[in-house]
């Protein structure tokens, strides 16, 4: 059965501090995805990593991806309060339509 | 705004019944795809849609079907409804139903909640 597993699933951090969340699947995929989530808003898109060793950054968030070991990972550097939503990654396995999306990481930053 | 246009936006309806919820994809876009989010459940594939034909069918109940229709948007039926039915349902679209997979681009959402 296909799995896309985040960790943690919850996260209380102090503003200032860095971590990283996990995402791992157990299938072949191209492309791996971060969405982020506001509470009851809709999912917006974050980064699009296209193959093995690619790396995204954009404000304090750096996405990266490790094909062999099935493995992304979302960096967040000096977190702020702003930062706190819920982040989802996905996969799109190979010779599949389907999107398929992690149990998410809710994220407090904590001022 | 990510220019993918759900309605209604919210809905309240009885055990038993029926609801269609409606999804225009972004200008260009030719898949459509359907979500439902619940707290105990996540983010569940349903459904995707490539330009009229179904492409992928995942976590989606017999009593719910969906179709897109020639002018590319969709409509998901919900049936019967139970009270484990209430959650937000998202819809998505994306260019193409290539299999490399492109973004997806996700409307505001459905919020049902069955009574």
């Amino acid at each position: 059965e296909l799995k896309v597993e985040q960790n943690p699933l919850f996260l209380s951090m102090q503003e200032g501090k860095n971590y990283t969340i996990y995402c791992n699947y157990s299938t072949t995929s191209d492309r791996l995805y971060w969405y982020r989530q506001d509470p009851g808003k809709s999912l917006e898109s974050l980064f699009v990593l296209l193959s093995n060793g690619a790396v995204k950054q954009e404000g304090r968030l750096m996405a990266s991806l490790d094909t062999k070991a099935r493995l992304s990972t979302l960096h967040i550097t000096a977190a702020v309060h702003d930062l706190s939503a819920t982040y989802f990654c996905a996969v799109f396995p190979s010779g599949t339509y389907k999107y398929i999306f992690g149990t998410g990481t809710r994220l407090k930053v904590l001022a | 705004d990510s220019g993918v246009t759900q309605t209604p936006k919210h809905l309240i309806t009885a055990t038993g019944q029926r609801v269609t919820l409606r999804c225009s994809p972004r200008s260009g876009d030719l898949s459509v795809y359907w979500y439902q989010q619940s707290l105990d459940q996540g983010l569940q594939f349903l459904i995707q849609y490539y330009n009229g034909e179904e492409r992928a069918k995942g976590n989606i109940l017999e009593r719910f079907s969906a179709q897109q229709f020639p002018d590319l948007h969709s409509e998901l039926n919900l049936s019967s409804l139970e009270l484990g039915d209430s959650a937000l349902y998202f819809c998505a679209s994306s260019v193409g139903g290539q299999v490399s997979g492109n973004t997806i681009y996700f409307g505001e959402g459905s919020w049902l909640t069955v009574v």
